[in-house]
C-alpha cells in the first residue's frame, strides 16, 4: 500500500521567513503533484513533478523531486499572509492508478 | 473555461438515510474521481471513473458507490448514512492522473 507522509503538519511563521515542507514515501512514484487548500474549497494545483531530481520555481515556490522518485519537498522564500492554506503532495505509482493525498502541512503566515 | 462543478454545497442529512451527489467535470475530462476529506483522516480516495467505467477504487464499504454518464458527469451515492460520513467529498477531473481540478466540494453533515 502506497502512503505519503508530510512534515512538518503544522507550521506557524512570521511574515518575511523562509519554510520547507517535505514529503517522503518508501515507495516510487510516477509523479507528484502539490496542492494547495483554503478552508471550505477544494484543493488548488500549484505544481506537478515527473523526473527524478527535477526542480520547478513558482515565483517564491521552489519544489523538488527527489532523485529515487520517492519524496519531495516545497521551499516558500519570504513567506506572505496569502500562503496561508493546507499544502498537500500527491502521488501516482504509475499513470493509470489512483492518486492518493498525504496528510497535509497547515501553514499560517503571521503578518 | 468552466471549472468543476459540484451539487448540492451544502446538505444535511438523517442516519439511515441516501445521498446523491454530483459533478459535471470541466469538458473534454474523461476521469472523474472522488475523495472524502474529514479533519482526522486527510483526503481519502473513493473510486475514479473513466469514460463511464470504474478504474480504480478505494477502500471503502459497499455503501458507496458510483457512477459516470457518457458526457462524463458523475454521480456517487452513499445509502444508509452512518454520522461517521459527515465530511467534505471532493470531485475532481483530469486528463491524466499528472494533476486534478477539483471542484469546491459538498459538505455532507450526517446528524
Amino acid at each position: 500500500t502506497q502512503l505519503l507522509e508530510q512534515s512538518p503538519q503544522f507550521l506557524s511563521i512570521q511574515e518575511g521567513e523562509n519554510l520547507t515542507v517535505y514529503c517522503n514515501s518508501s515507495s516510487v512514484f510516477s509523479s507528484l503533484q502539490w496542492y494547495r487548500q483554503e478552508p471550505g474549497e477544494g484543493p488548488v494545483l500549484l505544481v506537478t513533478v515527473v523526473t527524478g531530481g527535477e526542480v520547478k520555481k513558482l515565483k517564491r515556490l521552489t519544489f523538488q523531486f527527489g532523485d529515487a522518485r520517492k519524496d519531495s519537498s516545497l521551499h516558500i522564500t519570504a513567506a506572505q499572509p496569502g500562503d496561508t492554506g493546507l499544502y498537500l503532495c500527491a502521488g501516482a505509482g504509475t499513470s493509470y492508478d489512483k492518486v492518493i493525498f498525504g496528510p497535509g502541512t497547515s501553514l499560517s503566515v503571521i503578518p | 473555461k468552466a471549472g468543476v462543478t459540484q451539487t448540492p454545497r451544502y446538505l444535511i442529512k438523517t442516519r439511515g438515510q441516501q445521498v446523491t451527489l454530483s459533478c459535471s467535470p470541466i469538458s473534454g475530462h474523461r476521469s472523474v474521481s472522488w475523495y472524502q476529506q474529514t479533519p482526522g483522516q486527510g483526503l481519502q480516495f473513493l473510486f475514479e471513473y473513466f469514460s463511464e467505467t470504474q478504474r480504480n477504487k478505494g477502500n471503502f464499504p459497499g455503501r458507496f458507490s458510483g457512477r459516470q454518464f457518457s458526457n462524463s458527469r458523475s454521480e456517487m451515492n452513499v445509502s444508509t448514512l452512518e454520522l461517521g460520513d459527515s465530511a467534505l467529498y471532493l470531485c475532481a477531473s483530469s486528463l491524466t492522473n499528472y494533476g486534478y481540478t477539483f471542484g469546491s466540494g459538498t459538505r455532507l453533515t450526517v446528524v
